[in-house]
């Protein structure tokens, strides 16, 4: 079963703007994390946020985490063609030894 | 350090028939997982490995899949009597389970069509 709920589903932007995904999830987590996903290919790890963590910054990527709401986002700031993929948040629960993947987010930057 | 090896990348078979995927996962990495993805939806767990041992198995593994993990190191994914709805990609992700992070690693998935 797939625990988080992402949203948009999908997204389309201009290049150059900032692109938002949010995720929510349902049961307490030791950490939360988005991955990347280029069409017909594997997963790539990007940010991992820790439970008592609030907010994480990476290269043009920010990820907040609320887990009083259950939630997360992640901010790519500056899109670039080259962004455009399908990007998932994965919750890491409590007492599971997996990670359980949202549905995702495909995001298209428009050149 | 080559990252995770899935093999083959692209199946094609006739419903009935029986298909196996193999995984390589990063040499120092003792968790192995297989995940499947189907068209527009996220990875649902399948099952994973510590070392050689199986420790958990999803429901969506019917008695048809079989998953092997021989020696500790490379994994096998065996899927019998194959059905249309067994058409998914199939990716195996490893990692160190004392490592500083608990990102996973994938291989670049093994995708199956069952005609």
């Amino acid at each position: 079963s797939q625990q988080g709920e992402e949203d948009p589903q999908a997204l389309s932007i201009q290049e150059g703007e900032n692109a938002t995904m949010n995720c929510s999830y349902k049961t307490s987590i030791n950490n939360l994390q988005w991955y990347r996903q280029n069409s017909g290919r594997g997963l790539v790890h990007l940010i991992l946020i820790r439970s008592n963590e609030r907010e994480k910054h990476s290269g043009r990527l920010r990820v907040t985490l609320d887990t009083s709401k259950k939630s997360s986002s992640l901010l790519i700031t500056a899109s670039r063609a080259a962004d455009t993929a399908s990007y998932f948040c994965a919750t890491d629960p409590q007492g599971a030894q997996k990670l359980v993947f949202g549905q995702g987010t495909r995001l298209t930057i428009n050149p | 350090d080559t990252g995770v090896s899935q093999n083959p990348r692209h199946k094609i078979t006739k419903r009935g028939q029986n298909v196996t995927f193999r995984c390589d996962p990063i040499s120092e990495h003792n968790r192995l997982y297989w995940y499947r993805q189907t068209l527009g939806q996220g990875p649902e767990f399948l099952t994973y490995f510590q070392n050689e041992a199986q420790l958990e198995k999803s429901r969506l593994l019917s008695d048809r899949f079989s998953a092997e993990r021989p020696k500790g190191s490379f994994s096998t994914l065996e899927i019998q009597r194959t059905e249309q709805g067994d058409s998914a990609m199939y990716l195996c992700a490893s990692r160190w389970l004392a490592g500083l992070t608990g990102e996973l690693f994938f291989g670049e998935g093994s995708r199956l069509t069952v005609l």
